[in-house]
């Protein structure tokens, strides 16, 4: 079983920042959180991941809660290509090459 | 440079027949990993093999077995085939085996009937 909990949907509107929460109160101190999205009939794409603190890269930021028990990608400037499937991750057994165990993910819509 | 490469991009195959899926990693990526979407539904993980190597299987049947070649290219395989196991078949490949992103190719389509 997954162990995110994200919204099933949400909307942004083109330019603003589109901020997507995910809880993950079950998560191990060696587990770290993976952001990626999913847009129709293509493979996931890897966003970013972090442990315990905020990530920043060219794509976007994750602000991870300082007890981890959840965290929140941030898209700054949202396009209509931002338009995807949205899944937070806990990456299970990291050091052992660990697994990938998605939930449903949230659906994002970036509107004109 | 090329990301991961997937063959065949769709494929239909009848029940109980049974289907061989490929993939190429990115070049230098030593470890693959097989994931699973049901349409709907966020994949789920199958396999990872590093260095030619089993290190995770996930909860499917014995029905599905993978492996990897010296050139870190991998092979999942399918017997039996039943309707429900019609889905995207994803294919990952990362950097090493402990941890590094995965990065997934655009997946196979398979349509079992």
């Amino acid at each position: 079983d997954a162990k995110t909990t994200q919204p099933p949907s949400m909307d942004c509107a083109e330019g603003r920042a589109a901020n997507l929460p995910c809880n993950h109160s079950t998560i191990s101190g060696n587990e770290y959180v993976y952001w990626y999205r999913q847009i129709h009939s293509q493979g996931p794409q890897y966003i970013i991941h972090g442990l315990k603190n905020n990530e920043t890269n060219e794509m976007a930021s994750l602000i991870i809660t300082e007890d981890r028990k959840s965290s929140t990608l941030i898209l700054p400037h949202a396009t209509l290509r931002d338009t995807a499937v949205y899944y937070c991750i806990v990456r299970v057994g990291y050091n052992q090459g660990g697994k990938l165990i998605f939930g449903q993910g949230t659906e994002l819509s970036v509107k004109p | 440079d090329a990301g991961v490469t997937q063959s065949p991009t769709h494929l239909i195959k009848t029940r109980g027949q049974h289907v061989t899926l490929r993939c190429s990693p990115i070049s230098g990526h030593k470890s693959v990993s097989w994931y699973q979407q049901v349409l709907g539904q966020g994949p789920q993980f199958i396999f990872q093999y590093y260095e030619k190597e089993e290190r995770g299987r996930g909860n499917f049947p014995d029905r599905f077995s993978a492996r990897q070649f010296p050139n870190y290219s991998s092979e999942l395989n399918v017997n039996a085939l039943l309707l429900g196991d019609s889905a995207l078949y994803l294919c990952a490949s990362s950097l090493t085996g402990d941890g590094t992103p995965l990065h997934f190719g655009n997946g196979t389509r398979l349509t079992v009937t």
